[in-house]
This record gives structure tokens, sequence and C-alpha cells, in this order.
């Protein structure tokens, strides 16, 4: 267990559907990192939430959106779905991001 | 335009043999790290080199980055079926260059070790 949960690990929905995959963040870190990993790109950064407040973005789609509670937990929701949404994804965090992350186990999602 | 190229892409080798994989960039990266990710699972961080020409042992791994710091390379001694998953490299860029915290990774290595 890397201390960085995510929910639900299996995740099958048809196309213009909308999803929220959730991530627990490691105990005492503040920033979380989504990724999207699909065989042909492989790791491709999202989006980082530090304390709450949007850090940094990547090639994020309009159609996706992120958010950081509180309890430091975040959401990524992605709507409309297409076909091409299926991969998986990644939640990550760190308190020393110079020195590296701790990954989740990530949601499969299956757009069909 | 990958940041990050690893090669090889693909290696399948016989227990007991050794290999190199590199990571190599045009950029310039405040630090640079290797994961190893199994099937069903998240990449879990093996090493981070921060230090241009630093070489880092972990058992029969070997991490070497390089002086510029714009490469490394992972060598694995006498591998084992054990140590079959893909391997990734991953840097954080420096700040003149666009960095900010994200990490940038490379396609990844995948590596088979049969019995």
């Amino acid at each position: 267990d890397s201390g960085v949960t995510q929910t639900p690990k299996h995740l099958i929905t048809a196309t213009g559907q909308r999803v929220t995959l959730r991530c627990s963040p490691r105990s005492g870190d503040l920033s979380v990192y989504w990724y999207q990993q699909s065989l042909d790109q492989g790791l491709q950064f999202l989006i980082q939430y530090y304390n709450g407040e949007e850090r940094a973005k990547g090639n994020i789609l309009e159609r996706f959106s992120a958010q950081q509670f509180p309890d430091l937990h975040s959401e990524l929701n992605l709507s409309s779905l297409e076909l091409g949404d299926s991969a998986l994804y990644f939640c990550a965090s760190s308190s020393r991001p110079l020195y590296g992350y701790t990954f989740g186990s990530g949601t499969r999602l299956t757009v069909v | 335009t990958q940041l990050l190229e690893q090669s090889p892409q693909f290696l399948s080798i016989q227990e007991g043999e050794n290999l190199t994989v590199y990571c190599n960039s045009s950029s310039v990266f405040s630090s640079l790290q290797w994961y190893r990710q199994e099937p069903g699972e998240g990449p879990v961080l093996l090493v981070t080199v921060v230090t241009g020409g630093e070489v880092k042992k972990l058992k029969r791994l070997t991490f070497q980055f390089g002086d510029a710091r714009k490469d490394s390379s992972l060598h694995i001694t006498a591998a084992q079926p054990g140590d079959t998953g893909l391997y990734l490299c991953a840097g954080r860029l420096q700040p003149s260059q666009g960095g900010s915290e994200k990490l940038v990774f490379g396609k990844g290595m995948k590596l088979t070790v049969n019995p």
C-alpha cells in the first residue's frame, strides 16, 4: 500500500457519460497530481493541486476538470466521454516534489 | 514530441544477464527519477538523482545522471525474473526551461526477464 488511495479501481461507462475519479493523498502530502496513461502516449500530466489551489495545468481537455477539497482529497471529473478517453488515470501525491511522487494504483476507465 | 526518450523500448533477456536502459533529452532537468511499474499498479519510485554526474546504487541497480543533467541511465546486473516490469524515467524541468513541480515522463522500457 503506497498510501495514496484511488477509487474506483475499474470503471466501464458509455460514450457521452460523466464520471468522477477520487484520490486520497498520502498523509501529510499537500500536492496532488493527476496523470493519464495510455499505451501510445505514456504518462501524460493533466493537472496539479496544492493545498486546495490549482498549481499547474497540462494538456487537460476542457471536458475534464478537477478539484481538491479542504481535507486534501481530490476528484477528477470527466464528462462527455469519448472512446479515446479510455485509459488508466493515476493520482500521485508529494511533499517534496524534487524527490519524487507516490502514485496510487490507478483507475482503469473503459468507455464503450 | 517526447521530452524524454527512452531506449530500448522493449527488452527480453535471460536471468543472469546484464542490461542498460537510457533516458535522453535535449532539456536540462532539476532532478530525474526512475520508477518501476507492474501491470495493474501505479509506478513505484526507485531513485532520484539531483546532481550532474551523480551515481546511485540500489542493490543490483545502478543509476547515473549525466554531467549536463540532460540524460540518465539505469544498469541492472544479473537480472532476475522479479525485475520484470515497465521502467520509467521522469524529470523535473529547470525553471529556466519552463519547469514547474510537474514531472515529465518517458514512455518507458518494458523489461521481461525469463527464468
